[in-house]
């Protein structure tokens, strides 16, 4: 079963606008840790956010933040203020942490932000 | 700050051929993980070490194998290389094996022809 899903192949967003991409997950691991990765063309791997499954407060970082929603197992990055920068592959992650400590990530989002 | 080294960055190699990749980690960084992306994909995890120890295994090839050495750097040693073992290779560190972020290297981008 997918652990990690993105519906949301590609997004297109306006220069200084907000634009919300989407990641639901699955576990049955009460403590889990959920991250957001950035991929540019370039090809590295760019931390972002990380939210842990006991943390009250949804996490945010600058521009980023990140609407935990446990009940409904979702965990969607809010990028504020788009720049033309941000245009990559956004790819939400989970660690569980019972059993294997790897990421298992979802299959991305390609965000592309127009001038 | 330092980061995750990876070398090389680029690497050709002729099917049955055997390639080494390197992986530096963070200072004080003493878990690594590797992870396979290939085109158009998202990455994979294949093996990771903690404090020298191998602690997991993913979906790495019998071909594979990787060991982590006493100054924390890890190698991923694959032969017999195969077309399909054309893909982006990633190293990711971090401190401690339950806690910490996984931070990523630049990764290694291997060709097989």
């Amino acid at each position: 079963a997918q652990k990690i899903t993105q519906t949301q192949p590609g997004m297109f967003v306006q220069e200084k606008e907000a634009v919300t991409l989407d990641c639901t997950y699955d576990t049955s691991d009460p403590s889990y840790g959920l991250f957001w990765y950035k991929q540019p063309s370039s090809g590295e791997m760019i931390f972002l956010i990380y939210q842990g499954s006991y943390d009250q407060q949804n996490a945010t970082e600058g521009r980023y933040s990140l609407n935990f929603q446990k009940a409904r197992k979702s965990a969607n990055l809010v990028i504020s203020a788009s720049q033309l920068g941000d245009s990559a592959m956004y790819f939400c992650a989970m660690r569980e942490d019972t059993g294997r400590r790897a990421l298992t990530f979802g299959s991305g989002t390609r965000l592309q932000v127009q001038p | 700050a330092a980061g995750v080294i990876q070398s090389p960055r680029h690497l050709i190699k002729e099917k049955r051929e055997t390639a080494t990749l390197k992986c530096y980690p963070i200072p004080r960084h003493d878990t690594v993980y590797w992870y396979q992306q290939g085109p158009g994909q998202d990455p994979q995890f294949l093996i990771s070490f903690y404090e020298k120890m191998q602690s997991d295994k993913g979906s790495i090839p019998d071909r594979f194998s990787a060991q982590q050495f006493s100054d924390y750097h890890s190698e991923l040693n694959m032969s017999s290389l195969e077309l399909g073992d054309s893909a982006l290779y990633f190293c990711a560190s971090s401190h401690g094996l339950y806690v910490d972020t996984q931070y990523f290297g630049p990764g290694t981008r291997l060709t097989v022809l």
